[in-house]
Parts: structure tokens; C-alpha cells; sequence
């Protein structure tokens, strides 16, 4: 089993739609969470952090159950240059060492 | 620019020859990260420096790849007797040192093909 694990999609939604991905995580340890867009044959850009308490950016919005040990982006009124794959990113410190471990991504296609 | 940059940006060389990548991170940057990124797959980790000490190795880095951060700026992975299987994107990223809640910021990338 990965440590993070994101449903690969692709996820076709049509333009105004919301939708909504989920991450899970195994290592109890992890301590921060990420979300990164990538796009096709691009690197990935930091999307947003996710703080415990949730957080909102715009149209996205970012959870985290630690409990259940996932998070989850949603993403309001879709547009079509959403199309991408979102990564999910956690970073847990182990021995004095930072690491970021990532998901496969999901993808995301909005359709016109 | 004051992103984290990567040299270069392609590369195509035939099975068995030795390359070369090379990335300059944020300058006030303590770690710098290499990954390895196929098509459909999430980067995957492959070493890490704090400063100029190379703190962690994955797995996946053969006795054929180096890395080093000799001055704990710029950081150079080498691939020695290059295979087919090495061919992907090689992507390079850094964050802040002190504390661990920072998010990384990647370079383009540099995208190796074999031939």
C-alpha cells in the first residue's frame, strides 16, 4: 500500500460543476499537507497548504481529518483551465530529515 | 527570476552514456530535493540535502546516480552508464530550513529521453 494514495480519475466534470478529491494517508507522523496542480509535461506549483482547521482560496477549499487521516480539495464553479492533475503532497519529519511524500495525482478534465 | 531553475531543460542521449543535471534552488533555501517523475505517476523521491550534507537517499537511486550540493547552493545528480529505464522527468525543488510546514517549490524540470 503507498503512503498516500489519491484516486487517479480522470474525473469529468463539466464546466460550473463542483467537485471534490480525496487523499489518504497512512503515516501517522505526517504533519503537513499540500496540495500542487500539474500540468500536462509541467512541474507541479503549489496549489494551496492545508491547515487543520480548513482553509479556502478562492473557489478551492482544503480540508484535513487528522483522525481519519485524509484530506480533500474542493473545487466550486469549475472552469475549464482547472483541467489538470491535482497532487496530493504530505511532509513528515523523521531522525531530523523533511520529507514531502506525493500522491499519483487525480486528474481533472472540466468539459465546456 | 528568483524561482528554483534547472539546466537543462531536455536532454536526449544514447544507452550508456554518462549526464549531467543541474539545479539552483531559491537562494535563501536551506533543502533541495531531486525526484524522479514517469507519466501517470507522482514525483518520486530520490535524495535530499540540508545545506551542502546530503541527509537521505532513496531506494530507487542506484549506485549509478550522484548527487551532490558541494556548497549548499547549486546541486548537481549525475546518471553514470545511462539505461532506457532512466528516461523521465527529473524535477528539482527546495524549501525554507527551520520549520517543517513549508511547501516546496519545484524547477521545470529536465526531461531525460534515451535512446
Amino acid at each position: 500500500r503507498k503512503e498516500v494514495e489519491q484516486d487517479p480519475g480522470p474525473f469529468n466534470v463539466p464546466e460550473g460543476a463542483t467537485v471534490a478529491f480525496n487523499c489518504t494517508y497512512s503515516n501517522s507522523a505526517s504533519q503537513s499537507f499540500f496540495w500542487y496542480r500539474q500540468d500536462c509535461r509541467k512541474e507541479p506549483k503549489l496549489l494551496m497548504s492545508v491547515y487543520s482547521s480548513g482553509n479556502e482560496d478562492g473557489r478551492f477549499t482544503a480540508q484535513l481529518n487528522r483522525a481519519s487521516q485524509y484530506i480533500s480539495l474542493l473545487i466550486r464553479d469549475s472552469k475549464l483551465s482547472d483541467s489538470a492533475t491535482y497532487l496530493c503532497v504530505v511532509n513528515r519529519t523523521t531522525s531530523g530529515t523533511y520529507k514531502y511524500i506525493f500522491g499519483t495525482g487525480t486528474r481533472l478534465k472540466v468539459l465546456a | 527570476d528568483t524561482g528554483v531553475s534547472q539546466d537543462p531543460r531536455h536532454k536526449i542521449t544514447k544507452r550508456g552514456q554518462n549526464v549531467t543535471f543541474r539545479c539552483d534552488p531559491i537562494s535563501e533555501h536551506n533543502r533541495l530535493y531531486w525526484y524522479r517523475q514517469t507519466l501517470g505517476q507522482g514525483p518520486e523521491f530520490l535524495t535530499y540535502f540540508q545545506n551542502e550534507a546530503q541527509l537521505e537517499k532513496s531506494r530507487l537511486l542506484s549506485d549509478r546516480f550522484s548527487a551532490e550540493r558541494p556548497k549548499g547552493s547549486f546541486s548537481t545528480l549525475e546518471i553514470q552508464r545511462t539505461e532506457q529505464g532512466d528516461s523521465a522527468m527529473y524535477l528539482c525543488a527546495s524549501s525554507p530550513g527551520g520549520q517543517n510546514n513549508q511547501p516546496q517549490h519545484f524547477g521545470d524540470g529536465t526531461r531525460l529521453s534515451i535512446l
